[in-house]
């Protein structure tokens, strides 16, 4: 029972340009959501989170959307650059405890 | 500040073997989680220590799996037997709660190849 699911297993785009990832879930209890990235033999590293109150969330290049109706959130990356190539993977926390459940990551692949 | 640690990066078993993992975290961060990584996967919670008490250990297979962190610090994570399944990267990961929101710092993670 995947709660957490990332369809698209890559991206590819050109320098510049809208990186656009999608995340869908399925639990309505959960209250936050966070967005993580990992570079090949790294760890996940935080990148940005929103609240289940809010629908939007921006830190410099990177926004992410929430739409609480669709059970659907994307994480925008714009410009993007070669340097943002990596594993994005969304998470999500139950409102019981800080417990994250993953999706299977999505791999960007950003083009010079 | 220095960031999760974790040893050793990578560990090749036999089937049937055990294997042991340990982790430092961040200093200060009394929350401590294992996850496992299978290839293609995201990670997956094994089990979430608050100080040197189990707050989850729902999806830890019991039977083969162990883990403490007795002092509330470092902890180790146990396999045995291993299975050709656990085959996956062992991530630990810390947080600090300092806010309404408890962001979780991993470590570079244990690759473990079970053969």
């Amino acid at each position: 029972d995947q709660q957490v699911k990332q369809n698209s297993p890559s991206l590819s785009v050109q320098e510049g340009r809208i990186s656009i990832l999608n995340c869908d879930y399925t639990n309505s209890m959960f209250d936050y959501f966070l967005w993580y990235k990992k570079y090949p033999a790294e760890g996940p590293t935080f990148l940005i989170s929103i609240s289940s109150i809010k629908d939007k969330n921006e830190d410099g290049r990177f926004t992410v959307f929430l739409n609480k109706s669709a059970k659907h959130l994307s994480l925008h990356i714009v410009p993007s650059q070669p340097g943002d190539s990596a594993v994005y993977f969304c998470a999500a926390r139950g409102n019981a405890g800080n417990m994250l459940t993953f999706g299977g990551g999505t791999r960007l692949m950003v083009k010079p | 500040e220095a960031g999760v640690a974790q040893s050793p990066r990578y560990k090749i078993i036999e089937k049937r073997q055990s294997v042991a993992f340990w982790c430092n975290p961040i200093s200060g961060h009394a929350t401590l989680y294992w996850y496992q990584q299978i290839l293609g996967q995201g990670p997956k919670l094994l089990i979430q220590f608050q100080n040197n008490g189990v707050v989850d250990d729902s999806q830890l297979p019991k039977d083969r799996f162990s883990a403490e962190r007795l002092k509330g610090v470092d902890s180790t994570l146990k396999i045995q037997p291993a299975k050709l399944e656990d085959s996956a990267v062992y991530l630990c990961a810390s947080s600090h709660i300092t806010a309404s929101l408890v962001i979780q710092y991993f470590g570079a993670g244990t690759r473990l190849s079970v053969l």
